[in-house]
Order: structure tokens, then C-alpha cells, then sequence
């Protein structure tokens, strides 16, 4: 079936850094890839989403592009803040079962130091 | 915009009995709700999917008489965890699709469940 694998964290960066956060995912046909965050106390909130090849979705300073020829979807961000701290889940979309339904990878943890 | 309330943030229950943990979507309709389970440093894994009025269809492998799931109207869908057991304390979490935004799918913000 259709899966989604993540960099194993936990992540650990200054105010400031580069991020990247790996995501590769296993699927048949094309689905929609999706980054979500989840701050402490707080449910999943969608970051961005790209939903064909060599669309690039962006939110917040948060950059993703989906690549079909590595089956990827990394996330990265140029300057991450204090404020950025969450776990971050990488999912794509499969219609199965007459609805579409998320597959998430096993989410980042990222902590910023300032 | 979308918002998904689920209750209680979080419970604690003894060996044997039952929890139930709400799902509503506040200021939408939502068509189908989905329930997740995870458990610590892993992924969501989905358990059913509920459309409003008809029973819920459950992934391959989740006992569907033990995770009894109920989605009676179109902002509020139940999940009860019945004669629960420690191996079933975990992070539960719903979703909503029919809102506006996120491309159709608001989260809650979890269940903590620890049954001693």
C-alpha cells in the first residue's frame, strides 16, 4: 500500500538555521502530498500542499516541492524562528474505500533554540 | 474558519470500562470524519472513516465491536473505546472533511487515553 517515510528526529536547530525535513513516500498514481504542524496542545493544521508533480506548495516561509522522479516532498524553510518548535507530519492523499482518505509519515519533532 | 472540537483533551480510566470521546465540527457540516490512533514516535494510523448516518468503515485490522463508532449527525461523530484495556492507552485524534478550508480536512486536537 501507499506510505509515507520521514527523517527520524528529534531535530534540534538555532534561531535562524536552514531547515530540511526528508519526506519520501511510496505510492501508486500521483496523490497530493501535504505538510502539516502540530504545535503543543493543539490538533494538526495543514502547512501546505502540492497536489501535482513539480508543484511547489509554500506557506509561512515553509517550502515543499513534489518531485516525482525521487518521491519526494521535503519540506525547508530559510530562517527558522523560535516560533517554528511543532512536529511536523508529512501525508499524501489516496482515494480508497469511496473517500480520500491522509497516510502520515511518523512526524518531526523540531525544537528551535534561540 | 473550520474548527473541529474533540473532547475530553484527556481521560483516565480503569481496566473494563468504557470511554466515549466527541468529535464536533463547529461552524460546518462535516460529510465525513475520520479517527486516528497514535502511539508515541509513530505515525497516524487511520481507524475508521464515518460518513453522518451510516455505519463507519474500519481499517483492516481494528476490532470494530471494541471501537464503536457513531456519527449521528452531520457536526458530531463518538468514538467509544469499550471494555478498555491498557494496550489501548494511546493518542486518539479526529478529523472533519466538508469545511472550507485545509483542503477539506480540520483535525481535533486529540484524546490522551490511559486506561490503569
Amino acid at each position: 500500500g501507499n506510505s509515507v517515510t520521514q527523517m527520524e528526529g528529534p531535530v534540534t536547530l538555532s534561531e535562524e538555521a536552514f531547515l530540511t525535513i526528508n519526506c519520501t513516500y511510496t505510492a501508486t498514481g500521483y496523490p497530493s502530498l501535504f505538510w502539516y504542524v502540530q504545535y503543543p496542545g493543539e490538533g494538526l493544521q495543514l502547512l501546505l500542499k502540492a497536489t501535482k508533480a513539480d508543484d511547489k506548495g509554500s506557506n509561512k516561509g515553509f517550502e515543499a516541492t513534489y518531485r516525482k522522479e525521487t518521491t519526494s516532498f521535503h519540506l525547508e524553510k530559510g530562517s527558522v524562528q523560535v516560533s517554528d518548535s511543532a512536529v511536523y507530519f508529512c501525508a499524501l492523499s489516496e482515494r480508497r474505500g469511496g473517500a480520500q482518505k491522509l497516510v502520515f509519515g511518523q512526524g518531526t519533532r523540531l525544537t528551535i533554540n534561540p | 474558519g473550520a474548527v473541529v472540537s474533540q473532547h475530553p483533551s484527556w481521560v483516565i480510566c480503569k481496566s473494563g470500562t468504557s470511554v466515549k470521546i466527541e468529535c464536533r465540527s463547529l461552524d460546518f457540516q462535516a460529510t465525513t470524519m475520520f479517527w486516528y490512533r497514535q502511539f508515541p514516535k509513530q505515525s497516524l494510523m487511520l481507524m475508521a472513516t464515518s460518513n453522518e448516518g451510516s455505519k463507519a468503515t474500519y481499517e483492516q485490522g481494528v476490532e470494530k465491536d471494541k471501537f464503536l463508532i457513531n456519527h449521528a449527525s452531520l457536526t458530531l461523530s463518538t468514538l467509544t473505546v469499550t471494555s478498555a484495556h491498557p494496550e489501548d492507552s494511546s493518542f486518539y485524534i479526529c478529523s472533519a472533511s466538508g469545511g472550507p478550508s485545509n483542503y477539506g480536512y480540520t483535525f481535533g486536537s486529540g484524546t490522551r487515553l490511559t486506561v490503569v
